[in-house]
């Protein structure tokens, strides 16, 4: 069956502009989780949603991320004004539950770029 | 921020050696350990999900075991073979619903 999804593969912006990037998950998969590795370091977790609500969002880095998702399905993040600091690969994950004892299925991630 | 910690941070083996390495994470309130491979050019892909101390887990020439009263978990490969190249993961989680991931094992495996 389809796998996770996202897009776009690769988006370039200007510092200050808004970008939004997308996740289709499994469909039926029940938790969905942002994560974002930037250049030499390991994946950082951003925030995971139970359906769609997302419980706790503290691991989001600043005001300027934002997730939502709807119809327990699509999920987009979304970044105001960005900064390069914010230039990483972001991934999108999703499993049956939201439950640790369920593996995460990873979409192949959107490579941002602020220049 | 959990510290999870992985070793080494790279290996090169030769084909048919067989190697492990070591995942650390913090002894408390733990919920699950994962473990994943990441190949070049495609997305992470699960190995194993632990979640019970004294877990072993097996899939074909590789293993895990957990240790979740000392805080670690080890990923054996038996009999190393090229398309094992890839970095390793492991993500800990204390909650069941955040995951904290090391920075990985690259593995090198010399034909």
């Amino acid at each position: 069956g389809a796998g996770v999804s996202q897009s776009p593969s690769n988006k370039v912006t200007e510092k200050g502009k808004d970008v939004e990037l997308r996740c289709d998950p499994i469909s039926g998969h029940t938790a969905l989780y942002w994560y974002r590795q930037r250049l030499g370091q390991g994946l950082e977790f951003l925030i995971y949603f139970q359906g769609n609500s997302a419980p706790d969002k503290s691991g989001l880095p600043s005001d300027r991320f934002s997730a939502e998702r709807t119809g327990g399905s699509v999920s987009t993040l979304t970044i105001q004004r960005t900064q390069q600091e914010d230039s990483a690969v972001y991934l999108c994950a999703s499993s049956l539950r939201v439950l640790g004892d369920y593996e995460q299925y990873f979409g192949p991630g959107t490579r941002l770029t602020v220049t | 921020i959990l510290n999870v910690e992985q070793s080494p941070q790279s290996l090169h083996v030769q084909e048919g050696d067989s190697t492990n390495f070591t995942c650390s994470f913090p002894s408390s309130n733990f919920y699950a350990l994962h473990w994943y491979r990441w190949e070049t050019a495609k997305s992470p892909e699960a190995l194993f999900v632990m979640t019970l101390n004294g877990d072993e887990k097996k899939k074909g020439r590789i293993s895990a075991t957990l240790n979740t009263k000392e805080g670690y978990s080890y990923l054996y490969i038996k009999g190393s073979q090229p398309e094992d190249s890839a970095t390793y993961l492991c993500a800990f989680s204390n909650t069941g619903n955040q995951f904290y991931f090391g920075t990985g094992t690259s593995l090198t495996v010399i034909p």
